[in-house]
């Protein structure tokens, strides 16, 4: 069973551009979150879709947005990039909703790692 | 607000003894706690998770403590291997949300 596989693994962006960032999940798992992980902070929750739904947003700007598309696939976008947008973003599927509240685990992929210069 | 933090950036451990990685938290509402390995260029992968309503839970080499009254989980590798060399996040689910908050993690490396 194929992971979950992100693309690009590596970017490099100026300050002022945007990017978009690519996830397909685990096949069948339909709740697809985002996290961006930098040095000193940990990984910090983006967003989650459930059913090509926001369900749940963390504390970023709204230069960072994102969709599910039907086939559970997912995108995130930053715009406007900033010099401390740089990180590595990771995406995670899960086969149910609520499967984390229940303890349950996150499949991560291998994430994006983007660089603003 | 840090509701799960890992106080200690890093670890060396000799192989064969013990490794204890520790972890506190802030938020009394936690139901559940994991932790997360994470080598370089790789996604976390989990570990081992524990219910707020036990106080140890053990998978092989791999055992979690949870201590409530402090607000405190360690996890303890016996015996640590050089393939335990990684980074490793506690992390706890935000009550009816799909979302984990995240320690800032513990760098472990296990010395031959």
């Amino acid at each position: 069973k194929a992971g979950v596989t992100q693309t690009p693994r590596y970017l490099i962006k100026t300050r002022g551009q945007q990017v978009t960032l690519s996830c397909s999940p685990i096949s069948g798992h339909r709740s697809v979150s985002w996290y961006q992980q930098t040095p000193g902070q940990g990984l910090q929750f983006l967003f989650e879709y459930f059913s090509e739904t926001q369900r749940n947003k963390g504390n970023f700007p709204g230069r960072f947005s994102g969709r599910q598309f039907s086939n559970s696939r997912s995108e995130m976008n930053v715009s406007t990039l900033e010099l401390g947008d740089s990180a590595l973003y990771l995406c995670a599927s899960s086969l149910q909703i609520n499967r984390v509240a229940s303890g349950g685990e996150l499949f991560f992929g291998e994430g994006s790692r983007l660089t603003v210069l | 607000d840090q509701q799960v933090k890992q106080n200690s950036p890093s670890l060396s451990v000799q192989e064969g003894r013990i490794s204890i990685l520790n972890c506190d938290y802030t938020n009394s509402m936690f139901d559940y706690f994991l932790w997360y390995k994470k080598y370089p260029a790789e996604g976390p992968t989990f570990l081992i998770s524990i219910s707020s309503i036990k106080d140890k839970n053990e998978d092989g080499r791999f055992t979690v403590f949870l201590n409530k009254s402090a607000k405190h989980l360690s996890l303890h590798i016996v015996p640590s291997q050089p393939g335990d060399s990684a980074v490793y996040f506690c992390a706890a689910p935000i009550q009816g949300a799909q979302k984990l908050v995240f320690g800032q993690g513990t760098r472990l490396t296990i010395n031959p």
